[in-house]
């Protein structure tokens, strides 16, 4: 079975740049959260992606966006990089429908720096 | 945005001591979960609690979902130097549109010493 996977590893872009990252799903896994984690906190939900369509967003604004494909990977692009944004960018899969609440399996992150 | 208050915030114990740490909310939740991240790595899933007052182990490691929902706590026995790294409890909505939608906690860092 295979676990989580994000790409890249590490990045860095400077402010007003755009980026990227890459998710593919632990194996059977349907449903795709990414979360931000700042230095020395808990991550944030950013939004979920089920049946290739946003389901729920958190506190973050539209110039972050995300992609769900037919094989349950998932893509998290952010516009206008600002320095704020700079954290490790974390994406989790789960089996099931979002209101159903099952355990979520997180990837290794992808560590973005914003100059 | 909203994080659940975790304490301690941090603990340097000594090999072999049992850890307490809880978490505490102010929403009910309907499903508790426990990760432990290590650097530089994603948090891995510990421990699933889905029923209040459910006491679960797995291992050395212990945990309870509260009798109101708001509240969770992990107790680590007899701990070893490879329990270092830091726990966060995570709690998931009991009636949201996005039900799997996670909030973490601040978490709580554990330095084991020999």
């Amino acid at each position: 079975e295979t676990g989580v996977t994000q790409s890249p590893t590490h990045l860095i872009k400077t402010r007003g740049q755009q980026v990227t990252l890459r998710c593919s799903s632990q194996s059977g896994h349907n449903t795709v959260s990414w979360y931000q984690q700042a230095l020395g906190q808990g991550p944030q939900f950013i939004f979920q992606y089920y049946r290739e369509e946003e389901n729920g967003r958190g506190n973050f604004p539209p110039r972050f966006s995300g992609l769900q494909f037919p094989n349950y990977s998932s893509e998290l692009n952010v516009n206008a990089l600002e320095l704020d944004d700079s954290a490790l960018y974390l994406c989790a899969s789960s089996l099931g429908t979002p209101t159903s609440g099952r355990e979520q399996f997180f990837g290794p992150g992808t560590r973005l720096t914003v100059l | 945005g909203q994080q659940l208050n975790q304490s301690p915030q941090s603990m340097f114990i000594q090999e072999g001591e049992d850890v307490s740490m809880n978490c505490t909310s102010s929403s009910i939740f309907n499903t508790w979960l426990w990760y432990k991240q290590e650097p530089g790595e994603g948090p891995v899933l510990l421990i699933a609690l889905y029923k209040a007052g459910e006491l679960t182990s797995n291992g050395r490691l212990t945990a309870q979902f509260g009798i109101t929902r708001k509240d969770s706590f992990l107790n680590i026995s007899a701990s070893i130097p490879s329990d270092v790294g830091i726990y966060f409890c995570a709690g998931q909505p009991s009636r949201s549109g996005t039900a799997s939608k996670l909030t973490f906690g601040t978490g709580t860092r554990l330095q084991v010493t020999l």
